[in-house]
């Protein structure tokens, strides 16, 4: 069975800081893993995806994660918090090779950015 | 590409009520899920079609839930009666075989937000 932790529920930064939100994964089969945004009354949005090609992950608005087996995380930055960042973020995992499997979520992460 | 299609936005009953959502999918996926979003969690899977067949329906409230997907297009999710932990977002996705190493993709509809008073 796959599950994902993430560590802190909310997190406050400076306009301008570094982002780190932080997302530990569980999986019995090698896992894709994905990261989405969620704005107020609005949908989930893919923001970037592992699937094992590469390790380190770009997705859009200037985020990227790393994936690292060894420490089984999957952790989001972001050099530089803009307000628009400020939303719900949710790491989510799927049993990557198994084919057409759900995503499991985390509980998610409310960034704050500060003016 | 028309995104998952999902009504009504809003739905205001009282307890014991009956309530239906509906879902539109993108067009060729043949898989669709349903998640349950209550504040402050994270989405967790009622069901999961495959075509018009349940692949998963594990943790779908059996009692008072039911969902069906008729010519494995578009989907309902209704709950009879309601209770007022029933409030909630309920979301619908879709997934799609990628090309190269990506497995597989996923799109969100923007969800029905339900509120049993």
């Amino acid at each position: 069975a796959q599950s994902v932790t993430q560590l802190g529920s909310h997190v406050s930064v400076s306009e301008g800081a570094l982002v780190l939100l932080r997302c530990n994964y569980s999986s019995s089969v090698p896992p894709y893993l994905f990261w989405y945004v969620q704005y107020p009354n609005q949908g989930l949005q893919l923001l970037l995806k592992y699937t094992s090609a590469a390790t380190l992950v770009k997705g859009i608005n200037g985020f990227e994660a790393e994936f690292k087996k060894s420490e089984t995380s999957f952790h989001l930055t972001k050099p530089s918090a803009h307000m628009s960042d400020a939303a719900e973020y949710f790491c989510a995992v799927s049993a990557g090779n198994s084919g057409n499997t759900p995503l499991v979520f985390g509980k998610g992460t409310r960034l704050s950015v500060i003016a | 590409e028309a995104g998952v299609a999902q009504s009504p936005r809003y739905k205001i009953i009282e307890k014991r009520q009956s309530v239906a959502f509906w879902c539109n999918p993108i067009s060729g996926h043949a898989t669709l899920y349903w998640y349950q979003q209550i504040l402050g969690q994270g989405p967790k899977l009622l069901i999961q079609f495959q075509n018009n067949g349940v692949v998963d329906d594990s943790q779908l409230p059996k009692d008072r839930f039911s969902a069906e997907r008729l010519k494995g297009v578009d989907s309902t999710l209704k709950i009879q009666p309601a209770k007022l932990e029933d409030s909630a977002v309920y979301l619908c996705a879709s997934s799609f075989p990628t090309t190269g190493p990506g497995g597989w993709g996923y799109t969100f509809g923007s969800g029905t937000r339900l509120t049993v008073v």
